[in-house]
């Protein structure tokens, strides 16, 4: 079964630290795999999407790398701010898809504190 | 504009009343899709539509769930005979598909249902 795990499940940390969020997935062969941020009741806002053959992608002080070998990717935040708390989604895209089989994982809740 | 918009932002209703969410998209877009959140969990995918076209639907969506795009803009989701499992976040999203482009699916605040 496609699944994608990520960890950990939830972080605190200091407003001013770095941290790295880590995403674990069996799908195979895979579109593409995206980063989203989720503040609390609100949409998901697509932070990064990068294809299979794609080992990294920034978007201001986010980083997203990709390893396909061992099928793990992760996001990480610089210089973090209060206003990065939120969910941070991993999605994956199976190839060739049926939005149907489109994975979003369970997120990694972040709470930055002052 | 601004961005996809959902109506209500919540909705709480009886078991066995049925409700119906509206959605609009970013004006331009050709691609709408209704995606169901719970609590610590990512968004499942219900159904998407290209223009008025249903495209897809997930096998989550029982036959209670009906989704229309009537004139390829704005879209509702209704529910029928609603459960206690129905309580959930309700996504909307839209994104307009370029032919060999990534497309970025751009989400509107979600309206959240709690049936008692």
């Amino acid at each position: 079964k496609n699944q994608v795990e990520q960890s950990p499940q939830s972080l605190i940390i200091l407003e001013g630290k770095n941290c790295t969020l880590q995403c674990n997935y069996t799908v195979s062969p895979f579109s593409n795999l995206r980063w989203y941020k989720q503040d609390t009741g609100r949409g998901p806002v697509s932070l990064t999407i990068m294809t299979f053959s794609e080992n990294t992608k920034s978007n201001g002080r986010y980083t997203a790398t990709l390893d396909a070998d061992t099928k793990q990717s992760s996001l990480h935040i610089t210089a973090s701010q209060l206003s990065d708390s939120a969910s941070y989604i991993c999605v994956v895209i199976p190839q060739g898809t049926s939005y149907d089989k489109v994975i979003f994982g369970p997120g990694t809740s972040l709470s930055v504190i002052p | 504009d601004t961005g996809v918009s959902q109506d209500p932002r919540h909705k709480i209703t009886k078991r066995g009343q049925n409700v119906t969410f509206r959605c609009d998209p970013i004006s331009e877009h050709n691609r709408l899709y209704w995606y169901r959140q719970t609590l610590g969990q990512g968004p499942e995918f219900l159904t998407y539509f290209q223009n008025e076209a249903q495209l897809e639907k997930s096998r989550l969506l029982s036959d209670r769930f009906s989704a229309e795009r009537p004139k390829g803009s704005f879209s509702t989701l209704e529910i029928q005979r609603t459960e206690q499992g129905d309580s959930a976040m309700y996504l909307c999203a839209s994104s307009f598909r370029r032919t060999g482009q990534q497309e970025t699916q751009y989400f509107g605040p979600g309206t959240r249902l709690l049936v008692l």
